[in-house]
């Protein structure tokens, strides 16, 4: 069964600190890799995408890397401010042709505070 | 520029009194989706069109319908609301159904069942 977990379920840090999310996923055979941000009450925004030949990918402060061999992948956030405040979901994706449905993970609940 | 747009972003309905949900979009992309998202919880797949083709998820109730009259509108039908039915349901669009394809969300609307 394909799977994506994401940790720690959520996070409290200080303004200007960094941090860096994890996820962990079991989908097979593998296409891409999607971090995205969703702000309370609105749809997800998708931050960066990487495939299974890409190791890093940044997006202004944000940093996203991937371990196709482990399954893993981490998003790292520099220099956090307040607006950075929000879910961050990890979304992975199978074959690249034909149809394949995404695979969301729960997310992480960032919560930046001054 | 708004891309994927919901209407409307907040919706009270009673117990058991049918309720319709719009998206509409301006990418014209062949591929709408609707989700269903509780709280803390990662979006959970409803069905989707390639163009006027209906796809379901083989675990969506049947309380749950969908139209697609053209490219730029798709909306959700929810026959007979309980209270189970009280989430999030967010509207997504892609170019096609390959896993390669970027998913783009709209707000949401943020569905209360009275």
């Amino acid at each position: 069964k394909n799977q994506v977990e994401q940790s720690p379920q959520s996070l409290i840090i200080l303004e200007g600190k960094n941090c860096t999310l994890q996820c962990n996923y079991t989908v097979s055979p593998f296409s891409n890799l999607r971090w995205y941000k969703q702000d309370t009450g609105r749809g997800p925004v998708s931050l960066t995408i990487m495939t299974f030949s890409e190791n890093t990918k940044s997006n202004g402060r944000y940093t996203a890397t991937l371990d196709a061999d482990t399954k893993q992948s981490s998003l790292h956030i520099t220099a956090s401010q307040l607006s950075d405040s929000a879910s961050y979901i990890c979304v992975v994706s199978g074959n690249s042709g034909g149809y394949q449905k995404v695979t969301f993970g729960t997310g992480t609940k960032l919560q930046v505070i001054p | 520029d708004a891309m994927v747009i919901q209407n409307p972003r907040y919706q009270v309905t009673q117990f058991g009194k049918p309720v319709t949900l719009s998206c509409s979009q301006t990418l014209n992309h062949n591929v709408m989706y609707w989700y269903q998202q509780k709280s803390s919880q990662a979006p959970k797949l409803l069905f989707h069109y390639y163009d006027k083709d209906f796809n379901n998820e083989a675990d969506t109730p049947d309380n749950f319908q969908s139209r697609r009259p053209n490219t730029s509108f798709c909306f959700l039908d929810i026959r007979s609301p309980g209270l189970g039915d009280a989430a999030m349901y967010l509207c997504a669009t892609s170019g096609g159904t390959s896993g390669s394809y970027e998913q783009y969300f709209g707000p949401g609307t943020r569905l209360t069942v009275t």
